[in-house]
């Protein structure tokens, strides 16, 4: 099982530059979420989805855009890259709430560092 | 709102030291899950265990053990006879239950823990 898979692992953007880092799972697993990961900040999320077609904000929305047209990929998107959004990213999974045995048990991807100039 | 503290940025032991990591929260609801992940070196998220509000049960896996108390609203870590491998940065996390569902995680900002041979 490959779990949760993150592209690109490393990017370097210039100042009002645009991309979109792709995740994708294969475990089946209703809910995505995309966090990032500043020295001292902790994990804070940026955006969830609870399934295709829905996304929600987390703590730090502003300047991110996410889309989640199919269940297994979750496409977090920075349309004018700002050096404060120089970060590590990363996507995460789980099974929807309400299976509470595996309620919240989050399935991390690797991390995708990102270094806006 | 949900908060989680964790006031020990950083903690360095000598290998086979027992260390305590503190884990502290807030929550107005009466249902919610604890979480402990486990960032090593190389940058991957690890699970380590998940604990719900109802089951104030101490836990022990192998060295690790952790110590649930609703009254001080804490759950805390501990590594006994720590090694070398134990070395990483230590996240906790709070759900929230809601009735229809779990809120996502909220993290801690980590202990970095660093385990000297």
């Amino acid at each position: 099982n490959a779990g949760v898979t993150q592209t690109p692992k490393f990017r370097v953007l210039k100042t009002g530059q645009s991309m979109t880092l792709l995740c994708a799972q294969d475990m089946n697993h209703e809910y995505m979420y995309w966090y990032r990961q500043d020295p001292g900040m902790g994990l804070r999320l940026i955006h969830y989805s609870v399934g295709e077609g829905t996304t929600a904000k987390g703590e730090v929305p502003d300047g991110y855009n996410v889309s989640r047209l199919k269940k297994q990929n979750f496409l977090l998107g920075l349309e004018s890259a700002a050096p404060s959004q120089t970060s590590v990213y990363f996507c995460a999974s789980s099974f929807r709430w309400a299976l509470r045995l595996r309620a919240n048990v989050l399935t991390f991807g690797a991390g995708s560092r990102l270094t806006v100039l | 709102a949900q908060k989680v503290t964790q006031a020990q940025t950083e903690i360095s032991v000598v290998e086979k030291e027992d260390v305590t990591l503190d884990c502290v929260y807030e929550t107005r609801d009466t249902t919610y899950y604890l979480f402990w992940y486990k960032q090593p070196p190389s940058g991957e998220l690890v699970f380590l265990i998940r604990r719900n509000s109802f089951d104030e049960q101490n836990e022990i896996s192998g060295r690790y053990s952790w110590n649930f108390q609703k009254s001080t609203s804490s759950f805390n870590f501990t590594i006994t006879a720590s090694q070398v491998v134990d070395s990483a940065v230590y996240f906790c996390a709070l759900s929230e239950g809601l009735r229809s569902g779990n809120t996502p995680l909220v993290f801690g900002k980590g202990t970095r823990l660093s385990v000297i041979a």
